[in-house]
């Protein structure tokens, strides 16, 4: 069976800290795709990142960056100098090889709401 | 460059009533897909489609219909509105053709509400 878990339901900064917020997931699959999407208050889901199972390096784009830990199953998002723009939804999800039977379904965590406080 | 489009945006209907939501996309992305978002829940697949006429059942398919006749519409329909399909309907496509870089790409969303 495949999981994504995202344990904090709610965080709440003050802008210009770092946040980091966490996925866990599960699968059998040897082959799968970690992503992450965010949703503003407008309710649209935007594409942050996709990353394959075999390639572990941690990506860095602007304040974002992401660390993918195979041996922890973890695939951790943090956004540095925080901002009221960030203020959203954000979704983890995976996409497993052969879970998903190579239908592209994607697994979704159930979503950290990410509050930045001016 | 439209992209993917649902409508209509916002719904509300009553318990027992029949309701279908359209998706169009303009693509030609071959899958499609349907989730329902609830809080607590994050999104759940409802159901997806390969190509037109080939459709399958996701986590949460009770009491959903779906069609594909075309490559470009994907509609859901509600047979008999229950108050428990209140939610955010987000309908989704990716090409699939290369599953290291393909990315799924969301509609709008629909924010259904059954009275």
């Amino acid at each position: 069976a495949q999981k994504v878990t995202q344990a904090q339901t709610e965080i709440s900064v003050v802008e210009k800290e770092d946040v980091t917020l966490d996925c866990v997931y599960e699968t059998r699959d040897t082959t799968y795709y970690l992503f992450w999407y965010k949703q503003p208050p407008s309710g649209e889901l935007v594409f942050l990142i996709r990353r394959n199972s075999f390639d572990e390096q941690n990506e860095i784009s602007g304040r974002y960056s992401w660390n993918f830990q195979k041996s922890t199953s973890s695939f951790n998002f943090t956004i540095t100098a925080s901002q009221v723009v960030d203020s959203a939804v954000y979704f983890c999800a995976l996409r497993g090889l052969q879970g998903s039977g190579n239908t592209g379904k994607l697994i979704f965590g159930q979503g950290t709401t990410l509050q930045v406080k001016p | 460059d439209a992209g993917i489009t649902q409508s209509p945006r916002y719904k509300i209907t009553e318990t027992g009533r029949q309701v279908t939501l359209m998706c169009h996309q303009t693509w030609s992305h071959s899958y499609m897909f349907w989730y329902r978002q609830d809080l607590g829940h994050g999104l759940r697949l409802i159901y997806y489609s390969a190509a037109a006429d080939i459709t399958d059942k996701g986590e949460v398919p009770d009491g959903y219909v779906v069609s594909r006749s075309k490559t470009e519409n994907f509609p859901l329909t509600l047979e008999s509105a229950t108050r428990s399909q209140t939610s955010v309907y987000f309908c989704a496509s990716t090409p699939l053709t290369d599953f290291r870089t393909d990315t799924q790409y969301f509609g709008p969303g629909t924010r259904l509400t059954v009275l």
